[in-house]
This record gives C-alpha cells, structure tokens and sequence, in this order.
C-alpha cells in the first residue's frame, strides 16, 4: 500500500523567499507524480506533472523534481508571493492508484 | 490537453433528496474514471473506481447503494449521493485516466463541494 509523507505539515514565511515542500513515498513503482495546490474550501488545482521518465518539471516559479528510486520528489517555489498561500498536495501515481499526502500548509506573509 | 470538468462545483441540498455531480472529460476518452471525496482537514480518499460499460468498484467502507456510479460514455461520469446526509457533506473530486503509450495518468476535476442541511 503506497503511503505518503509531506513535510513539514505547515510552513509560514515572509514574502520573496524561496522555499522547498517535500514529499516522499514508499512504492518507487509509480507512473507519474502530480502536485496539486488547494485553496482553503476549493477544488484542486493542478501545477506539475513529472512522469516517472523524467526529473524534473518546470513551471513559471516552480520546479518540481522526482527521485522515484528513493521515492522523493521536492516541490520548490521561487520568489515566494501571498498568493502562493495553500495546501499543497503531492500524489504519486500509480496504475489505477492515485494516492494522497496530507499536504503542506504554506503562508507567505507579506 | 487532458481536462477533466464537473458539475456542478457546489451544492447544497435538504437532508433527505439525492444529488447527482457529473464528471466529464473534455478532450479525451477515459474508459476508467475514479471518485474521490475529502472530508475537512483530510487528505483525498479513493471511493470508486468506474469503467465505461460495467459496474463501479467500491472501497472497502464506501456504501454502493448510497453513492450510486454510472460510465454510460468514454467521456462521462456520474456520482448520485441518494439520501443524502449532513455527515455526507464534503468535497466530492473525479478524475479521469488517460493511457499514453503504456502508462496512465489521472487527470482530475476542480472537485464538488455538497452541503446537506
């Protein structure tokens, strides 16, 4: 059963920072890793998409990279802005099997 | 491409009536898609995984009558909570998979969020 772990929990920082959101997960036997980021009482919103063929994914301020052989991936956030404040969530996916972390909750103080 | 849309993105209805959440993908066909639901402060839990033509598979502790799943199409997807409860007050999330070459990926919807009185 695949398990996943974001740390930390929660992460409150001032404006302009950089920052790293980790995730990692114990079955290496995935086809893709997502993240998600979700504002409090929203649907999902997708951000980056890595298949377990690649290293890394790119996107404006966010870079995303995946270890699938030691199940990491690491979400890093340039330039940190109070609109990045949410939850976000990494999800390792599998056939047929997407599964949750519990996610990190990231405020960015102006 | 790979967009998964629902609808509707809120509802709110009377302890007691039944409300259906669609999920389609929009330019894709997905013959499997899942349903998942997040309760407050939780992560997203599987409740069903659907194939077009057949019957849904449910998780363990997920109520088959309760949360009735019909695939009629490569495309669409629907979630009908029957009897609805406060306690089945939550957000309600489908995605949809695609196969590309020999892996697939989920792409998800923006998610429904039921309110029962």
């Amino acid at each position: 059963k695949q398990e996943v772990t974001q740390i930390p929990a929660a992460l409150s920082v001032p404006e302009g920072e950089n920052l790293v959101l980790n995730c990692s997960f114990t079955d290496s036997a995935i086809y893709n890793l997502q993240w998600f980021r979700q504002d409090p009482g929203k649907g999902l919103t997708s951000l980056l998409l890595i298949q377990s063929s690649q290293r890394e994914q790119t996107s404006g301020r966010l870079n995303a990279s995946l270890d699938k052989s030691s199940g990491r991936s690491t979400l890093y956030i340039a330039a940190s802005q109070p609109g990045d404040s949410a939850t976000y969530l990494c999800a390792p996916g599998g056939y047929q099997k997407v599964t949750f972390g519990t996610g990190t909750k990231l405020q960015v103080i102006p | 491409g790979a967009v998964v849309s629902q609808h509707p993105s809120w509802v709110i209805c009377k302890s007691g009536t039944s409300v259906k959440i669609e999920c389609r993908s929009l330019d894709f066909q997905a013959t499997t898609m899942f349903w998942y639901r997040q309760f407050p402060k939780q992560s997203l839990m599987l409740m069903a995984t659907s194939n077009e033509g057949s019957k849904a598979t449910y998780e363990q502790g997920v109520e088959k009558d309760k949360f009735l799943i019909n695939h009629a199409s490569l495309t669409l997807s629907t979630l009908t909570v029957t009897s609805a409860h406060p306690e089945d007050s939550s957000f309600y999330i489908c995605s949809a998979s695609r196969w590309a070459g020999r892996t697939d990926t989920q792409y998800f919807g923006p998610g429904t969020r039921l309110t029962v009185l």
